[in-house]
């Protein structure tokens, strides 16, 4: 499978925990893109990063929420002192830029990651 | 700041029917305007996508969508529905490249229900 994996596909934890994310993209994708989706309600932008450089956040990132890049391939979100209403899907996507980005990008989405903060 | 709205919830369609869900946007600049479709418990499905050119843009399965810049939409169509087709149906808009950077803005998306 060469799509967009993100690890583990669901997380239950008890509120004031913190919990970590991963998601691998497709190969040689540069671009990585993290979104939040809640209930009955379309995916929101959180972040995103071009290889390693995180270029945008969301202000929906309140400072508990933490996303790295470290090597320009998979990418961490990390979530500290979990709060009830961080219960979301967590959907990361990638795609490939090319022609300095002239031409938009298709981000191909993950699984994503079901938060569940009891 | 750019929006779309999908403004049916849900759309109920027989199978064999034509299909429509309904997007308009708003965005400064010329949009760049994509169509996903979401399985249950599943991530987002690319669809297809408008930049430029031809206004009747062509996509997986048998999908289709027509930008209409007067209107500001984006509704994507299917002649002939499946009943696999029933699924949540999202539409989204991409500022230029040069405009309020690369995210994507989703409507609150659609559910297709085809009945057999």
């Amino acid at each position: 499978d060469t799509g967009v994996s993100q690890d583990p596909r669901h997380k239950i934890t008890k509120r004031g925990q913190n919990v970590t994310f991963r998601c691998d993209p497709i190969s040689e994708h540069n671009r990585l893109y993290w979104y939040r989706q809640t209930l009955g309600q379309g995916p929101e932008f959180l972040t995103y990063f071009q290889n390693e450089a995180q270029l945008e956040k969301s202000r929906l990132l309140s400072d508990r929420f933490s996303a790295e890049r470290p090597k320009g391939s998979f990418s961490t979100l990390e979530i500290q002192r979990t709060e009830q209403g961080d219960s979301a899907m967590y959907l990361c996507a990638s795609s490939l830029v090319g022609d300095r980005g002239r031409v938009p990008d298709t981000q191909y989405f993950g699984p994503g990651t079901r938060l569940t903060v009891l | 700041a750019q929006s779309v709205a999908q403004p049916e919830d849900q759309v109920n369609v027989a199978e064999g029917n034509p299909l429509t869900v309904k997007c308009t946007y708003s965005v400064s600049g010329n949009p760049y305007l994509f169509w996903y479709v979401q399985y249950p418990n599943r991530g987002l499905q690319f669809l297809l996508k408008y930049i430029t050119g031809d206004n009747l843009v062509k996509g997986s399965y048998g999908f289709e969508a027509e930008f209409n810049k007067s209107q500001t939409s984006f509704h994507l169509k299917k002649p002939s529905a499946l009943v696999s087709d029933s699924a949540l149906y999202f539409c989204a808009v991409r500022a230029p490249p040069w405009a309020a950077g690369n995210k994507l803005t989703f409507g609150g998306g659609t559910r297709v229900l085809v009945k057999p």
